[in-house]
């Protein structure tokens, strides 16, 4: 069984501080994960995924993840947040044939200027 | 190339209706899933199908059901429509059987029962 659980509903940071999206996966298989981002009345977009290479993984944007299998953690970092960060974050976890996502409950970032 | 592409972009029914929704995936893909997202929730998925045939289905009602054609494309038909089926249904695409592949994403269709 496959399960994501983000936590925080809702973030919010200064433009130009740190962003830290916080994601827990639960997997019997070993996983692939992915962060996907959703503007207002948008599909998914993807920012990274980790398929078992390197545990840290830059995406778009400037955002990067860390695969911590001791912590079952893959956490969304970015450095400096900008004003267009401000979306919702989904975090999923899928087998190795993408045959099904499940996905976190999502965080709302807020950027404030 | 078009990417996943899901039509219409938003449609209203109204309560006991039944409705459509279409899908076609991004070139070269072969597999097709439906996902739904209710308001304020991450997306759920319905089911998939590759091979013009239901591979694997979530926890969802026989209300839902599906179908894939010759060329990939699918739809994705909800009968006796409630309140509650109103959510944005996403579609994704990715190619079978191929490791390392990925999945993308359409833009989804806003469904509103009325």
């Amino acid at each position: 069984a496959q399960s994501v659980t983000q936590l925080g509903s809702h973030v919010s940071v200064s433009e130009g501080a740190l962003v830290l999206l916080r994601c827990n996966y639960s997997s019997s298989v070993p996983p692939y994960l992915f962060w996907y981002v959703q503007y207002p009345n948008q599909g998914l977009q993807l920012l990274l995924k980790y398929t078992s290479a390197a545990t840290l993984v830059k995406g778009i944007n400037g955002f990067e993840a860390e695969f911590k299998k001791s912590e079952t953690s893959f956490h969304l970092t970015k450095p400096s947040a900008h004003m267009s960060d401000a979306a919702e974050y989904f975090c999923a976890v899928s087998d190795q044939s993408f045959n099904k996502f499940y996905f976190g409950s999502g965080t709302k970032l807020n950027v404030k200027p | 190339d078009a990417g996943v592409t899901q039509s219409p972009t938003h449609l209203i029914k109204t309560r006991g209706q039944q409705v459509t929704l279409r899908c076609s995936p991004k070139s070269g893909h072969d597999t097709v899933s439906w996902y739904q997202q209710a308001l304020g929730q991450g997306p759920q998925f319905i089911f998939q199908y590759y091979e013009e045939e239901e591979r694997q289905r979530g926890n969802f009602p026989d209300r839902f059901s599906g179908h894939q054609f010759p060329n990939y494309s699918s739809e994705l038909n909800v009968n006796a429509l409630l309140l509650g089926d109103s959510a944005l249904y996403l579609c994704a695409s990715n190619q079978k059987g191929l490791m390392n592949t990925e999945a993308f994403f359409g833009q989804g269709t806003r469904l509103t029962v009325v």
